[in-house]
């Protein structure tokens, strides 16, 4: 059971957009810094957002990231095939002195 | 170009131990914190560690705790994982990933190709 928790699930089609969800407590997302992370299957994680909602330098702007409360969120517009892949929400909790993340959420683009 | 370079995994027998190591180029090391994550099969990221820039204070998932202790020496770009009383809930995917900050690494800026570790007999 993971601290933080997403959906294990989304789907659209090329062209739609998406919002990931990631919620938490006051211990975590409530008082931390929120990243989210891209994981294409077999390779290493990628950093998408940090800080809430800063980009890395070469993410395209399709990608953003919101924060309110003890719930983020990760938007992706204009969706391409290309996105297919796994994605986690990240941060720090205070009460565990320990990072944790999010079960992942499996975007299909149909 | 920053790079992080994994080794030392392999197959280990429960209650067996195991050092991975990370090699890190590109960047000013002793300036970030590192951290290390697994991935079991078929399942999502594990937090395991993170160690301070320079001071070196330590952080771990209480799954790893009195287990597992990550260290670095930063005069050889170079961070530690010393793995244990192993069991076979260790095995796993292990990636080096730097910190974006300097005191703990909850944000991963960068991360390894990954190594991997096998507890079994």
């Amino acid at each position: 059971q993971s601290v933080l928790t997403q959906p294990p699930s989304v789907s659209a089609a090329p062209g739609q957009n998406v919002a990931i969800s990631c919620s938490g407590s006051s211990s975590n997302i409530g008082n931390n810094y929120v990243s989210w992370y891209q994981q294409v299957p077999g390779t290493a994680p990628k950093l998408l957002i940090y800080d809430n909602n800063m980009r890395p330098s070469g993410i395209p702007d399709r990608f953003s990231g919101s924060k309110s409360g003890t719930s983020a969120t990760l938007g992706i517009t204009g969706l391409q095939t290309g996105d297919e892949a796994d994605y986690y929400c990240g941060t720090w909790d205070n009460s565990l002195s320990a990072g944790v993340f999010g079960g992942g959420t499996k975007l299909s683009v149909l | 170009e920053v790079q992080l370079m994994e080794s030392g995994g392999g197959l280990v027998q429960p209650g067996g131990s195991l050092r991975l190591s990370c090699a890190a180029s590109g960047f000013t090391f002793s300036k970030y914190a590192m951290g290390w994550v697994r991935q079991a099969p078929g399942e999502g990221l594990e937090w395991v560690s993170s160690i301070g820039a320079s001071d070196g204070t330590t952080y771990y998932a209480d799954s790893v705790k009195g287990r597992f202790t990550i260290s670095r020496e930063n005069r050889k770009n170079t961070v530690y994982l010393q793995m244990n009383s192993l069991t076979d809930e260790d095995t796993a995917v292990y990636f080096c990933a730097k910190g974006l900050g300097v005191i703990r690494a909850a944000q991963l800026a960068v991360w390894g190709k990954g190594t991997t570790v096998t507890v079994s007999s």
